[in-house]
Order: structure tokens, then C-alpha cells, then sequence
């Protein structure tokens, strides 16, 4: 079973506010969870690819971390803006015939 | 670079019809993968590929076939067309078939099945 769940499925918040995800993916045969930022009428661009446990990626005001013994990447948005609101999805590496599975998404809404 | 490509952006089709969604890159990736995406389901792996000549199953398989003969173009082919199969289906390349290669998406077909 190529189980990769997020939470919560979507999100409504104020501008200004920061928020958090979650992405949780198997804990065994881990090679790379990757987080990807889609916006309605656009594909999907990558943010992050995390690799080792305990990494700590940030671009902008976005970061993530990953613990990969527990199965578990959290993404955070620090000060939500508007031009934020997106789907938030994430990756896991299947080694077995290599492939990428996604999650369903995090689909973040900030109000002005 | 054009990136990859996508053709055609929309599409009706009835029932029992059949349709090949093209996909193309130029920029000599090796790995070339076919997604659907339906609301609340995220993003599921149809169909991939990890050079010219192999491909191999996805998650949804099913009702799709694909072939790659070449490193650039990766379609996908709908054998008979169910209302089932509505959906934007992308198409998504990257360099090899490494698991940290950052995957680049085209613009997406919306596929409508009555």
C-alpha cells in the first residue's frame, strides 16, 4: 500500500497568521519526501526536496522539517499572505520501480 | 526550452471513444510520468517511464496505456473512454530516476467523459 496522507485538507486563514501542515509517509525505505506549491489554474512547482532526518528547508517565509524515523514532514508558513493561498502537496519516493506518490493536499486559503 | 507540453489543453469525449493525450519535453529528461488529478484526491501516478522503451505501472493504471520511443515525447492512450476517466490529467518529466530530482509538470489536459 503507497500511503502518503495529509492533513488537514484544507485551511482558512487570516493574513498575517502563520500555519502548518502535515504530511506523514512510510517510516521504512526512506529516500526523499518532496513538497510541491500548486496554484488553481497553474502546475504544480517544487518548493522542497528533504532527504536526511532532521533537515530544516527554508525558502522566504516557507520551511519545512522531516523526521523520517517517525514518518512524518511538517511544512510551516510564517505571516500568511494572500498570494500564499495554494494547494500544498507532498511526495514520497517509492525506490521499489522508482516513483513519486503524492498526498491528497493541503489546500490553504489566507483572507486579506 | 518549451519545457513540457501538453496537447490538447481540453477535451469532450463520449463514452467508448478512444484518444491519445500527447506529452512532450525538450529538455532531454529521462524520466517522464502521467498524473490525474481529481478533486480531493491529490495528484495519482498512471503510468511512468525511466527512459525510452520502458515503462511501468502507477497507482491507477487501469484503462490507460502509454509507450515511450523516444526520450521526448511520453503520450498516453485512453483504450475506450469511461465517464470514470474525467478528469485534468498532467504529464511530469524530470532528469533521471533519482529520488531527488524535482519534478516539472506540464500545463495539464482536462479530459471530459460523457
Amino acid at each position: 500500500i503507497l500511503n502518503v496522507e495529509q492533513s488537514p485538507q484544507s485551511l482558512h486563514v487570516q493574513e498575517g497568521d502563520s500555519t502548518n501542515f502535515t504530511c506523514s509517509f512510510p517510516s521504512s525505505n526512506f529516500y526523499a519526501l518532496h513538497w510541491y506549491r500548486w496554484e488553481t489554474a497553474k502546475s504544480p512547482e517544487a518548493l522542497f526536496v528533504m532527504t536526511l532526518n532532521g533537515d530544516e528547508k527554508k525558502k522566504g517565509r516557507i520551511s519545512a522539517t522531516l523526521n523520517t524515523k517517525e514518518g512524518y514532514s511538517y511544512l510551516y508558513i510564517k505571516g500568511s499572505q494572500p498570494e500564499d493561498s495554494a494547494t500544498y502537496l507532498c511526495a514520497f519516493w517509492f525506490d521499489q520501480g522508482g516513483k513519486l506518490i503524492f498526498g491528497q493536499g493541503t489546500e490553504l486559503s489566507v483572507k486579506p | 526550452n518549451a519545457g513540457v507540453t501538453q496537447t490538447p489543453k481540453f477535451q469532450v469525449l463520449k463514452t467508448g471513444q478512444s484518444m491519445t493525450l500527447q506529452c512532450a519535453q525538450d529538455m532531454n529528461h529521462e524520466y517522464m510520468s502521467w498524473y490525474r488529478q481529481d478533486p480531493g484526491m491529490g495528484l495519482r501516478l498512471i503510468h511512468y517511464s525511466v527512459g525510452a522503451g520502458i515503462t511501468d505501472q502507477g497507482e491507477v493504471p487501469n484503462g490507460y496505456n502509454v509507450s515511450r520511443s523516444t526520450t521526448e515525447d511520453f503520450p498516453l492512450r485512453l483504450l475506450s473512454a469511461a465517464p470514470s476517466q474525467t478528469s485534468v490529467y498532467f504529464c511530469a518529466s524530470s532528469p533521471g530516476g533519482r529520488s531527488t530530482d524535482t519534478q516539472y509538470f506540464g500545463p495539464g489536459t482536462r479530459l471530459t467523459v460523457l
